[in-house]
């Protein structure tokens, strides 16, 4: 079956600092997508990043980047330059059947000044 | 320009009762989903529609039953509602159901608290 693992319930960092988030995936599916998502504490659900396990390179958008490891079955979020911001639950999901999203249970990343 | 959209955002009721959900997107996609996040944070997929028809039905009770009247609009009933419903449900839609890529959507959720 298709699991999610994120194994930090929360993280902190200092402003302007880098952040790392784990994430590990677990499927049988030769073809997937990896996805990165942020919920503030107003609650909506905002798109951070995308991986397709045929991409050769790693993801990129701006500040975010996914360290993806496609052998040990992990897709990392990385924050660079943190902001205050950047506090927020985040939450790895991949593409199920039916392209439906996993989700794993998220971490609460604060960012101190 | 709202892409996706929830009513209403807060619904308070009493066990036992009956409530709808409504969610509509402009975005011109084919597929829409619901998903239900516990208090606990945790996000899960109950159902799926493509061009109105179900394609993902997870274990739901049956009290749950979702329904699209064109693509743009899914609309969740819950029927006899108990305190476990008590969650923030959210509305989410993609161009289309196949393929790794396909990002998804959100809308801004619905927070049910059923007393």
């Amino acid at each position: 079956a298709q699991k999610i693992t994120q194994t930090q319930p929360g993280m902190f960092v200092q402003e302007k600092e880098a952040v790392t988030l784990d994430c590990t995936y677990d499927t049988s599916d030769p073809s997937y997508g990896l996805f990165w998502y942020k919920q503030p504490s107003s609650g909506e659900m905002i798109f951070l990043i995308y991986q397709g396990s045929y991409d050769q390179q790693n993801a990129t958008e701006g500040r975010y980047s996914l360290n993806f490891q496609k052998a040990r079955k992990s897709a990392n979020l990385v924050i660079s330059a943190s902001q205050l911001g950047d506090s927020a639950m985040y939450f790895c999901a991949m593409t199920g059947g039916y392209n439906k999203l996993i989700f794993g249970a998220g971490t609460r990343l604060a960012v101190h000044p | 320009d709202t892409a996706v959209s929830q009513t209403p955002k807060y619904l308070v009721t009493q066990m036992g009762n009956d409530k709808s959900i409504k969610c509509e997107q402009n975005l011109g996609h084919d597929t829409m989903y619901w998903y239900k996040q516990d208090s606990k944070k945790f996000l899960k997929i109950m159902f799926s529609y493509n061009n109105k028809e179900l394609i993902i039905n997870e274990t739901v009770p049956n009290r749950f039953s979702p329904k699209s009247p064109d693509k743009a609009h899914l609309n969740l009933h819950i029927n006899s509602l108990e305190l476990g419903d008590s969650a923030v449900y959210f509305c989410a839609s993609s161009q289309a159901s196949g393929g790794s890529y396909n990002e998804q959507f959100f809308g801004p959720g619905t927070r049910l608290t059923v007393l």
